[in-house]
């Protein structure tokens, strides 16, 4: 198994452009999250996902735009990236609809906007 | 404010003494405590797991401990071996919002 795998790996936009950020899991998890993670401030969530068609919103959804049509793909979407969106993105699956679960943690994004 | 507080400096010692970590929080009623690893430019790896109604929870050299009084979890590391440096993160998760929070990790140093 390969796990969670992201893509890509580094990124560099300007402000204003847009972006999807890769995610897939392969252990058919029905869980899937995104994460950003910031020096000082631990990892913040994003949006997260209980399965295929249902999303929400966690605590900085602002300016991020998720959805999910298959179990094992749970790409974000940067609509204008900004200065503020610099960071390193992490996405994550679990067994079962909860939290509570072992998070699995993909490699991380560092995205970089200028 | 809810709050999770994990000790932002690092924390050096020497390899086979004890490593101890600790994660205070504040207007938290956790259901449950997750410790994780985290190595630089990597995402962090799943190590325990304890329930709020459990004290301690054991896993080979691990051992977490959660007071829910204190409002305090402790995670020790024995014999600690250089190869055990890394960032060490605790993360809460509360019924009510089915969301898992992070502290903000402490880094661990063990020096031969």
């Amino acid at each position: 198994n390969a796990g969670v795998t992201q893509t890509p790996k580094f990124q560099v936009l300007k402000t204003g452009q847009s972006m999807t950020l890769q995610c897939a899991q392969d252990m058919n998890h029905e869980y899937m999250s995104w994460y950003r993670q910031d020096p000082g401030m631990g990892l913040r969530l994003i949006h997260y996902s209980v399965g295929a068609g249902i999303t929400d919103q966690g605590e900085v959804p602002n300016g991020y735009n998720v959805s999910r049509s298959t179990t094992e793909d749970f790409p974000l979407r940067l609509l204008s990236a900004a200065p503020s969106q610099t960071s390193v993105y992490f996405c994550a699956s679990s067994y079962g609809r909860h939290f509570y679960n072992e998070q699995f943690f993909g490699p991380g994004t560092r995205l970089t906007v200028l | 404010s809810q709050k999770i507080e994990q000790n932002s400096e690092a924390l050096n010692i020497q390899e086979g003494k004890t490593a101890t970590l600790t994660c205070n929080y504040t207007n938290y009623s956790p259901a449950y405590l997750q410790w994780y690893r985290q190595d630089p430019g990597r995402g962090p790896v799943f190590l325990l797991l304890i329930r709020e109604n459990e004290k301690e929870k054991r896993k080979e050299r691990l051992k977490v401990t959660f007071d829910t009084t204190l409002k305090q979890s402790l995670f020790h590391i024995t014999a600690s071996q250089p190869a055990d440096s890394a960032t060490y993160l605790c993360a809460l998760y509360n019924n009510a919002g089915n969301m898992l929070t992070f502290g903000g990790g402490t880094r661990l140093m063990v020096k031969p």
